[in-house]
């Protein structure tokens, strides 16, 4: 059975302080990894998809890097508005669901 | 707006009474699927469709719990005799063909009283 462990489960930090956080997974023969930010509320947004290990991709303050085992969300000086709840999710062999982590809840402090 | 339509956006239920909730995904998109969330928790599938046909079922998903997708477009979400253990946050979604990336509505917050 696909499992997603997102770690820490919370992270505060200052503007400006750059972190990762990390998404270990175990899947059935790997369809994707994505990555979603969900602010309080509302439904999660988003944000990257990789396929294979080696796999990088940008937006903004965020990069998001997968090995075979583990993806990482790098946010490079966070601002207090990058505070939300980050979420991965695995996608393999066995269906077509998206399976999900519990989440990594971020804050920025000015 | 394109993006994936969900209402209503807040429910409140007696326990034991039925509820649905409705979903208009993106127009292009030939999947959907439906999640359930609860508080600190990340979304739980419950059940996918591909054009009309519903192919994959949580076996979590109890018999309360029914999905409709007719002619391919809107999906429905019906709950039956609801139980406090419902309440959660109930999230569709939708997607293209192969394995890319679901779009994800604004959810509707079910309260079981």
């Amino acid at each position: 059975e696909d499992q997603v462990t997102q770690s820490p489960e919370a992270l505060r930090l200052q503007e400006g302080e750059s972190s990762s956080l990390n998404c270990s997974y175990t899947v059935s023969g790997l369809r994707g990894l994505f990555w979603y930010r969900q602010d309080p509320g509302k439904g999660p947004e988003f944000l990257f998809t990789l396929y294979s290990a080696g796999e990088e991709k940008e937006k903004e303050r965020l990069k998001a890097t997968l090995t075979k085992k583990e993806s990482f969300l790098h946010i490079t000086a966070p601002k207090p508005e990058d505070s939300a709840t980050y979420l991965c999710a695995v996608q393999g062999n066995s269906g077509y669901a998206l399976n999900f982590g519990k989440g990594t809840s971020l804050l920025v402090t000015p | 707006d394109t993006g994936v339509s969900q209402d209503p956006r807040h429910k409140i239920t007696k326990r034991g009474q039925n509820v649905t909730f409705r979903c208009d995904p993106i127009s292009e998109h030939n999947r959907l699927y439906w999640y359930r969330q609860t508080l600190g928790q990340g979304p739980e599938f419950l059940t996918y469709f591909q054009n009309e046909a519903q192919l994959e079922k949580s076996r979590l998903l109890s018999d309360r719990f029914s999905a409709e997708r007719p002619k391919g477009s809107f999906s429905t979400l019906e709950i039956q005799r609801t139980e406090q253990g419902d309440s959660a946050m109930y999230l569709c979604a939708s997607s293209f063909s192969g394995f890319t990336e679901a779009f994800f509505g604004q959810g509707t917050r079910l309260t079981v009283v």
